[in-house]
């Protein structure tokens, strides 16, 4: 089982369209939750921390259950600029030194 | 004004040969890593450096050795360059080894091997 494992999608949505990107992770010691958003042929950049009590970025509201090690990313109003790969990102506790483990990654495509 | 910066960006070589990637980061961060993305597009961590200790090194074939001649630069040398090395390697930093800080990472260097 992988680690952090994603719905690969493609998800292909309309302007203004809402939609919810779902992550499970194995490793229930986890202790820091992120996403990422990397564009076509470019780095990976943070798009939010993940904290349990869920937090709202704008249009983008991210939530955490520990209990079931689900995380997930809800984008409101969804824009073309939303168009990206969206990277579930855990860190484990404990001496990790801050090794990231990311997920494979959800497509987005939002059209016109 | 780059924050992190790889070079090259692009390296095409053939089977067998020895080339380094390097990277550089002016954050004034302490921790840098090296990051390997394969074609199915899963990132996944190689190596870290602590202010130039050496403190995540993953199973990683000992044909990488990184190099950290001070801590805010890390490089990555790769010797008998295999084809299955071809992928994309993210150099990323960050200010602390332990805390959930944001990792920032360069642009990528694209390794092709023929």
């Amino acid at each position: 089982r992988k680690e952090v494992e994603q719905d690969p999608g493609p998800f292909n949505v309309p302007e203004g369209a809402t939609v919810a990107f779902n992550c499970t992770y194995s490793n229930s010691a986890s202790q820091s939750f992120f996403w990422y958003r990397q564009d076509c042929r470019k780095e990976p950049k943070l798009l939010m921390s993940v904290y349990s009590s869920g937090n709202e970025d704008g249009r983008f509201t991210a939530q955490l259950n520990r209990a079931s090690q689900y995380i997930s990313l809800l984008i409101r109003d969804s824009k073309l600029s939303d168009s990206a790969t969206y990277l579930c990102v855990v860190r484990a506790g404990g001496t990790s030194y801050g090794k990231l483990t990311f997920g494979q990654g959800t497509i987005l495509t939002v059209h016109p | 004004d780059t924050a992190v910066s790889q070079t090259p960006k692009y390296l095409v070589t053939q089977m067998g040969n020895d080339k380094s990637i390097k990277c550089e980061q002016n954050l004034g961060h302490d921790t840098m890593y090296w990051y390997k993305q394969d074609s199915k597009k899963f990132l996944k961590i190689m190596f870290s450096y602590n202010n130039k200790e050496l403190i995540i090194n993953e199973t990683v074939p000992n044909r990488f050795s990184p190099k950290s001649p001070d801590k805010a630069h890390l490089n990555l040398h790769i010797n008998s360059l295999e084809l299955g090395d071809s992928a994309v390697y993210f150099c990323a930093s960050s200010p602390l080894a332990g805390a959930a800080d944001t990792q920032y990472f360069g642009p990528g260097t694209r390794l092709t091997v023929l």
